[in-house]
């Protein structure tokens, strides 16, 4: 049974047409992470919730934002994207402390 | 600044043979050193882990030793087989207020040939 269900698995946007990524687990799990991973590189951390605690990475540009309506469901809102938002989307969740990632089976994105 | 590095980036093996893949560290605030494995167009799935306060740890065919002096852990893969082939990217993470985040080296890209 998924645990971390990511949705749509494929997604096509416009240049600059803002899009929304989902995620929901059935985990009931405190922390969800969102990464954005480019071809042959490592996953890279846009942000993560702790609860309702909203943690940004530095680097992360600020055409990405997320939202955490509960414990079940995260979005990632790319506001305008460009050609180098082009990546497959991870979601994962843990339990928080030093315990497992579980992710998704991500969403592709694809930018035209 | 790579905080978690990793190496070979690729890696071919006959079936049968020990796959070792290299990762080393800076932080050492790190308290928890996850392998991940991932196929092409699937996410990256746990494949076993290691806390500090152990020098080795046995999966079945896979092992992670981890050198805490030298800020080093390594994947050995025994008996190495074609369904093996997969991305494998080793991690760290640090507990931050609660949660992890997690740092994940560039990956391995193991092919097992037949």
């Amino acid at each position: 049974d998924a645990m971390v269900i990511q949705n749509p698995r494929y997604q096509v946007t416009q240049f600059g047409k803002p899009v929304t990524l989902s995620c929901s687990q059935t985990l009931n799990h405190n922390v969800m992470y969102w990464y954005q991973q480019k071809s042959s590189q490592a996953p890279k951390l846009l942000f993560h919730y702790y609860d309702k605690d909203f943690n940004n990475e530095a680097d992360t540009p600020d055409n990405f934002q997320s939202r955490r309506p509960n414990t079940s469901f995260c979005f990632l809102d790319i506001r305008s994207p460009g050609l180098g938002d082009a990546a497959m989307y991870l979601c994962a969740t843990s339990s928080g402390g030093r315990t497992e990632a579980f992710f998704g089976q991500g969403t592709r994105l694809t930018v035209v | 600044q790579q905080q978690v590095k990793q190496s070979p980036q690729s890696l071919i093996v006959q079936k049968g043979g020990i796959s070792i893949i290299n990762c080393a560290y800076e932080n050492t605030a790190f308290d928890y050193f996850p392998w991940y494995q991932q196929f092409p167009g699937k996410g990256p799935a746990l494949l076993i882990a290691i806390r500090p306060d152990v020098s080795e740890k046995k999966e079945g065919r896979f092992t992670i030793s981890f050198n805490k002096s030298a800020k080093q852990f390594s994947l050995h893969i025994m008996d190495s087989q074609p369904g093996d082939s997969a991305t494998y990217f080793c991690a760290a993470s640090a507990t931050q207020g609660g949660s992890e985040k997690l740092v994940f080296g560039k990956g391995t890209k193991l092919t097992v040939n037949p």
